[in-house]
């Protein structure tokens, strides 16, 4: 099991503000997630990340960024937040499981962003 | 288009009972599944997976069936607790094996 950290867990921001969701793990894992997550909906990747100074766009159009300068960071940042971009922002690391022969992706308890 | 359907948005269970949760895919590339447990504003708890070798695997009172020829896939929790309810989520990923494709989630419920 991952132990994963996000900070902060709740923010309330304005629009046009410029903002950073932090994501830390301690597990030495290669592979980082972030996912963006609305009620009653499923999990879209945006960002991954498969080590230092590699990242690429999810699945889902976003217009955060990512850096991957540590193994243990990978910091999301809005330049300029907008309400479309309230959200839940969820942040995994993944494991290879000999067991399974397969990867199995660990999550951080997530960042409820509200953007007014 | 969806290529992972969890069909039943929400599920009532009462305590003690068994619960199944259901699970349909599309893409036949996916070859490993996963459960997760997820609580309202928590990141989702990884529970139990299943890799398409296999058709059953079994964590104490969770269990997964995989029926590939159906492409549907059912969690299992007996006996069923209180604590079991939160939105359980399926997930599956193929080639990529890394890129995981979530349902939108069923809301169980245990009543006592």
């Amino acid at each position: 099991e991952a132990d994963i950290y996000q900070t902060p867990r709740y923010l309330v921001i304005g629009t046009g503000k410029k903002i950073t969701l932090e994501c830390s793990q301690t597990m030495g894992h290669d592979k980082m997630y972030w996912y963006q997550q609305d009620p009653g909906m499923e999990l879209h990747l945006i960002h991954y990340s498969y080590g230092v100074n590699s990242t690429e766009k999810g699945d889902l159009s976003s217009e955060s960024t990512v850096s991957r300068i540590r193994t243990e960071h990978f910091p999301l940042t809005l330049e300029s937040a907008r309400p479309s971009h309230t959200s839940q922002y969820l942040c995994a690391s993944s494991e290879y499981l000999s067991g399974e022969g397969q990867d199995t992706q660990y999550f951080g308890p997530g960042t409820r962003l509200t953007v007014l | 288009d969806q290529q992972v359907k969890q069909n039943s948005p929400s599920l009532s269970v009462q305590e003690g009972r068994i619960s199944i949760l259901n699970c349909d895919y599309t893409n036949s590339m996916f070859d490993y599944f996963l459960w997760y447990k997820k609580y309202p504003a928590e990141g989702p708890t990884f529970l139990i997976s299943i890799s398409s070798i296999k058709d059953k695997n079994e964590d104490g009172r969770f269990t997964v069936f995989l029926n590939k020829s159906a492409k549907h896939l059912s969690l299992h929790i007996v006996p069923s607790q209180p604590g079991d309810s939160a939105v359980y989520f399926c997930a599956a990923s193929g080639n990529s094996a890394d890129k995981l494709i979530f349902g939108t989630g069923t809301r169980l419920q245990v009543f006592p």
